[in-house]
């Protein structure tokens, strides 16, 4: 069982949709969640990190983590198509430890946004 | 500035062949890792360079794979003997290494295939 489980889509959505990007994780000692997104040809770009449990918005981008049933979320409102794109759900993966760099990511979920 | 380099962008070789992929990090940036994104499986991670310290190779898949990172600044992933399952995009990020959960920057990759 990989420790990042990601479902790699494809998903499709008309433009304006919320999208709704989710993933599992089976190590409860970690700590700091990420999303990243990667365009086509591109390197992931850090869209937004969580610590712990909780919500995090950013404009039209809400992640959400729920420790209790280790569930990581990534909400898109009013999604455009500029945000085709693949979204990797990331987590630091030292289980609280010193050694941070050593990101462990899920499969990547690649979504569409049709206009 | 200019962002975290990676170099060739594609390169093609024979299986049993070594091939040398290098990374040219963001200017003053003191951590550098690589990853491998291989079709469905999202990111792996490889190697973690910190400073001076000695670099955490635990995420290389065998002893084909080494990396040497010089003068704390550019770094090279060398792969011995190439397999076809070294098919691959290795993906180069760096971050300022200052401490606690940083921001990795990615290249836009090396795209390997071994025929």
């Amino acid at each position: 069982q990989k420790e990042v489980e990601q479902d790699p889509g494809p998903l499709s959505v008309p433009e304006g949709a919320i999208v709704s990007l989710n993933c599992t994780y089976s190590n409860s000692a970690f700590q700091y969640f990420m999303w990243y997104r990667q365009y086509s040809r591109k390197g992931p770009e850090l869209l937004m990190y969580t610590y712990s449990s909780g919500n995090k918005e950013d404009g039209r981008f809400t992640a959400q983590v729920d420790k209790s049933s280790k569930y990581i979320s990534l909400f898109i409102r009013d999604s455009q198509p500029s945000d085709s794109a693949t979204y990797l759900c990331a987590t630091d993966g030292n289980a609280g430890g010193t050694s941070y760099g050593k990101l462990t990511f899920g499969q990547g979920t690649i979504l569409t946004v049709h206009p | 500035g200019a962002g975290v380099s990676q170099s060739p962008s594609n390169k093609v070789t024979e299986k049993g062949k070594d091939v040398e992929l290098r990374c040219d990090p963001i200017s003053g940036h003191t951590a550098l890792y690589w990853y491998r994104q291989s079709l469905g499986q999202g990111l792996e991670f490889l190697i973690y360079f910190q400073g001076n310290s000695a670099p955490d190779k635990s995420g290389l898949p065998s002893d084909r794979f080494s990396a040497e990172r010089t003068g704390g600044s550019v770094s090279t992933l060398t792969i011995q003997r190439t397999q076809q399952e070294d098919s691959a995009v290795y993906l180069c990020a760096s971050s300022p290494g200052t401490g606690g959960l940083e921001t990795q920057y990615f290249g836009p990759g090396t795209r390997l295939l071994v025929l």
